[in-house]
């Protein structure tokens, strides 16, 4: 069964601290994507990347950077010096089975990260 | 630009209303999706359209309904509003593959009294 993991509930940190949210997804496909969505207090999703399970280079977006690590099934996400506007609850998510196609997203519980000033 | 809507954007209700729920994508994606928010279960897939005419279950399908007429628009409809349905729900919309990132509405917050 596929499943993704997100164990941090929540995570508080001062401004300008780096801060790290893990992931720990299940699945049996070989291929598959993994994403991260971030919803700000005002309640929408907002993408932030998607990844294929082939390309395991980390990638790095401004004060954003997530690592890919196949041999631990993780997908964890990197913010370096956090802001207020960074407060948010994060999700972790995978796409559904290869073999069904549904495009369905399994998504974590979520993290909610607050960033105090 | 493209955007998807939802309205409303909050709505209350009474128990055994029928409840519809709009999505509306201007990016002319083929796939849909609605899911709901509920804390501790994050977001669950209720149902999916492929393309018009087509709709799928997700997971979590029943006392829901939904009907694709035209590529733009996925209503999403409540038969008989319960408590348990008392949830945020998004519409997401996909280009044509099934991998393709997932976009979302604002979201409507729903309440069943």
């Amino acid at each position: 069964a596929q499943k993704v993991t997100q164990a941090q509930t929540e995570i508080s940190v001062v401004e300008k601290e780096d801060v790290t949210l893990d992931c720990v997804y299940e699945t049996r496909d070989t291929t598959y994507y993994l994403f991260w969505y971030k919803q700000p207090p005002s309640g929408e999703l907002v993408f932030l990347i998607r990844r294929n399970s082939f390309d395991e280079q980390n990638e790095i977006s401004g004060r954003y950077s997530w690592n890919f690590q196949k041999s631990t099934s993780s997908f964890n996400f990197t913010i370096t010096a956090s802001q207020v506007v960074d407060s948010a609850v994060y999700f972790c998510a995978l796409s559904g089975p290869i073999s069904s196609n549904t495009g369905k997203l399994i998504f974590g519980q979520g993290t909610t990260l607050q960033v105090k000033p | 630009d493209a955007e998807i809507t939802q309205s409303p954007r909050h709505k209350i209700t009474e128990t055994g209303r029928q409840v519809t729920l709009a999505c509306h994508q201007t990016w002319n994606h083929n796939n849909m999706f609605w899911y709901r928010q509920d804390l501790g279960h994050g977001l669950r897939l209720i149902h999916y359209s492929y393309g018009v005419h087509d709709t799928n279950k997700g997971e979590v399908s029943d006392g829901y309904s939904v009907s694709r007429s035209n590529t733009e628009d996925l209503p999403l409809t409540l038969e008989s509003a319960a408590s348990s349905q008392t949830s945020v729900y998004f519409c997401a919309t996909q280009n044509s593959l099934r991998t393709d990132t997932q976009y979302f509405g604002p979201g409507t917050r729903l309440t069943v009294l």
